[in-house]
């Protein structure tokens, strides 16, 4: 069974610039999460996805970010624009089941510098 | 407040010791219990879960981990470690009705041969 997969791998920007990270779930996973993981932490939640809708956007600052999973598979998530803060790795995930609630499957993560 | 706290932030062992991380969790509500661990360059794997049933639950590479309902812990043990379980550790909890996961923010374990 292919991973979550996630690109890129690595990105460096400027700050106030522009970023995009793409996701795609396992095959037939129902929910999507972006997680925000800034070193030496654990990772936190941004965004839930239960198809392509939005279950939880709670934590999500949505002055500067945006995600979106259209059809209920992709996912993009974007930053616009960056500040130094938000240098981390963001971690795709996905789960089989509605709501959750069991195993999560994550993605290798895209790490962050913004310089 | 929701909240996952991991008591040990580095440790560091000889080879064949035990190990045991310690896991506190503050959630309102019926919980799920995990252990994640990330290996050098690589992403981050279920290592064991706790649902319902057994407080005892044992997962990959002869971990184990016991939930103290009574103490709202879920630690993690390993008779006897290895080189290869270097990997940062990590602690989360997640409601039953809610895919949201809440995690500690780790545990760096360095095992010396």
């Amino acid at each position: 069974e292919a991973g979550v997969a996630q690109s890129p791998r690595y990105k460096i920007i400027e700050k106030r610039q522009s970023v995009a990270f793409w996701c795609n779930p396992i095959s037939g996973h129902a929910t999507l999460y972006w997680y925000q993981q800034i070193l030496g932490q654990g990772p936190k939640l941004l965004i839930q996805f239960q198809n392509n809708g939005v279950v939880d956007d709670s934590q999500l600052p949505k002055d500067r970010f945006s995600a979106e999973r259209l059809k209920g598979v992709d996912s993009t998530l974007k930053i616009q624009p960056a500040k130094l803060e938000d240098s981390a790795v963001y971690l795709c995930a996905s789960s089989p089941h509605p709501m959750g609630g069991t195993e999560v499957f994550f993605g290798q993560g895209t790490r962050l510098t913004v310089v | 407040a929701q909240s996952v706290s991991q008591h040990n932030h580095h440790v560091i062992l000889s080879e064949a010791a035990s190990l045991e991380l310690g896991c506190n969790y503050s959630y309102g509500g019926t919980v799920n219990l995990f252990w994640y661990v990330q290996y050098p360059g690589q992403h981050l794997q279920l290592l064991l879960k706790y649902f319902s049933g057994d407080p005892l639950v044992k997962g990959i590479k002869g971990f184990e981990a016991e939930f103290i309902k009574s103490k709202f812990s879920f630690n993690l043990r390993k008779p006897s470690v290895q080189w290869s379980d270097t990997a940062e550790y990590f602690c989360a909890v997640g409601g039953r009705n809610t895919g949201k996961l809440i995690f500690g923010q780790g545990t760096t374990l360095q095992v010396k041969p």
